[in-house]
């Protein structure tokens, strides 16, 4: 099946740093890629949709100068938290989604819990 | 507005019964409902998914409903085991868009 990696899987950082985290479909090419956020015992929170080759698009009421997102290839998408606070603190997913098929599957990374100090 | 309700927050099923969980959409273009699993910590998992097309689909213990006319999908878990407390989210997703959108979860239990 279609695997997702995350990397890191948790990350502490100091309140103003900046934290990469990096997503990668490790056994097909991912034309889009996904990321969320999720609060504890809450559903996901789309941030944005990148496109490989392309700029990200980010929902209303993301940041895109805090959260940058870079779909280099097909099968890698970073994220990296800028300046970040205490309040960044959370668990973020990525998910890719299998070309070629319409309103089709997205496979979910394992998630990287981020705590910010 | 949530474009997708799910019910209940949160379900206790005894180990060997059925678990229910209902979603509600609004979206007649939604064309594409998956149900994903989820543990602690970790991602969530495609489980099953079904399109509007049919009105039911089994996959091992796991089972979606689907009413078309009332635009309402269920998750009937059979023979419910400890291993499937997990949460428990629904999503529909519109023909041709990239984003799916989630219910709110439901958090089961079975207690054995």
């Amino acid at each position: 099946g279609a695997v997702v990696s995350q990397h890191p899987s948790w990350v502490i950082c100091k309140s103003g740093t900046s934290v990469k985290i990096e997503c990668r479909s490790l056994d097909f090419q991912a034309t889009t890629m996904f990321w969320y956020r999720q609060f504890p015992k809450q559903s996901l929170m789309l941030m944005a949709t990148s496109n490989e080759g392309s700029k990200a698009t980010y929902e209303q009421g993301v940041e895109k100068d805090k959260f940058l997102i870079n779909h280099a290839s097909l099968t890698l998408s970073t994220l990296t938290v800028t300046s970040a606070h205490p309040e960044d603190s959370s668990f973020y997913i990525c998910s890719a989604r299998t070309p070629g098929l319409v309103g089709g599957e997205q496979y979910f990374g394992p998630g990287t819990r981020l705590t910010v100090t | 507005q949530q474009q997708v309700k799910q019910s209940p927050q949160s379900l206790i099923v005894q180990k060997g019964g059925i678990s229910i969980i209902n979603c509600a959409y609004e979206n007649t273009a939604f064309d594409y409902f998956p149900w994903y699993q989820q543990f602690p910590g970790k991602g969530p998992a495609l489980l099953i998914a079904i399109r509007p097309d049919v009105s039911e689909k089994k996959e091992g213990r796991f089972t979606i409903s689907f009413n078309k006319s009332a635009k309402q999908f269920s998750l009937h878990i059979m023979d419910s085991q400890p291993g499937d407390s997990a949460t428990y989210f629904c999503a529909a997703t519109l023909h041709g868009a990239n984003n799916l959108f989630f219910g709110t979860g439901t958090r089961l239990t079975v207690i054995p």
